[in-house]
């Protein structure tokens, strides 16, 4: 049981230039989310998923994409690398949307945007 | 929407003392609210949380108060260690709304 897993680990980017980053998790939870963390901002929503099939909008969702093809799946795509988009991003699951259902992270993407 | 206040960003302590870290919350309708530690270059691991219902709890060498009236809670941890220096984050929830993150504490202790 791996739990939640991020690929890749590290990633540079030139401005303007796209990628995908991938999220799996083995726990068979219905909610997907993506953060980004940036110091001292703490952690904030991208995007999430209620469902295989289903996106959302979070807080900060302006110049990324996703997609939830598979349950265990959430990709985050960055279209057109900005440097604005350097950041620590964590993908994290839940197996419901109870207020106490206890969200799962990964252990990160750090991305480097030149 | 929520908002949530962490204080303070970094706090350093010697081995064995106490360390508080202080949340508040804008929104009474909130009634969850988890505490996660994280490890320099890892995510954030739930380590303690308390619902609205209940003013304390506590596991072991850590606690939390929650106050429902000045809408704020805490994290204590006693008899502190080197290995509980990281990131400490406090979050907020009402009902499946989203977790709204506090920005963070850098806890560092001193041996």
């Amino acid at each position: 049981n791996a739990g939640v897993t991020q690929t890749p680990k590290f990633r540079v980017l030139k401005t303007g230039q796209s990628m995908t980053l991938l999220c799996a998790q083995d726990m068979n939870h219905e909610y997907m989310y993506w953060y980004r963390q940036d110091p001292g901002m703490g952690l904030r929503l991208i995007h999430y998923s209620v469902g295989e099939g289903t996106t959302a909008k979070g807080e900060v969702p302006d110049g990324y994409n996703v997609s939830r093809l598979k349950k265990q799946n959430f990709l985050l795509g960055l279209e057109s690398a900005a440097p604005s988009q350097t950041s620590v991003y964590f993908c994290a699951s839940t197996h419901g949307l109870a207020a106490t259902d206890t969200q799962y992270f990964g252990p990160g993407t750090r991305l480097t945007v030149l | 929407g929520e908002n949530v206040e962490q204080h303070p960003s970094t706090l350093s302590v010697q081995e064995g003392d106490s360390a508080v870290i202080k949340c508040t919350y804008s929104d009474s309708a909130s009634n969850y609210f988890p505490w996660y530690k994280q490890e320099l270059g890892k995510g954030p691991q739930l380590i303690i949380d308390i619902r609205s219902n209940v003013g304390e709890k506590k596991d072991q060498r850590i606690a939390v108060t929650l106050n429902k009236t000045a809408k704020h809670f805490s994290l204590h941890i006693t008899e502190t260690q080197p290995e509980d220096s990281a990131v400490y984050f406090c979050a907020a929830k009402r009902g499946s709304y989203q977790l709204t993150f506090g920005k963070g504490t850098k806890l560092s202790v001193i041996p």
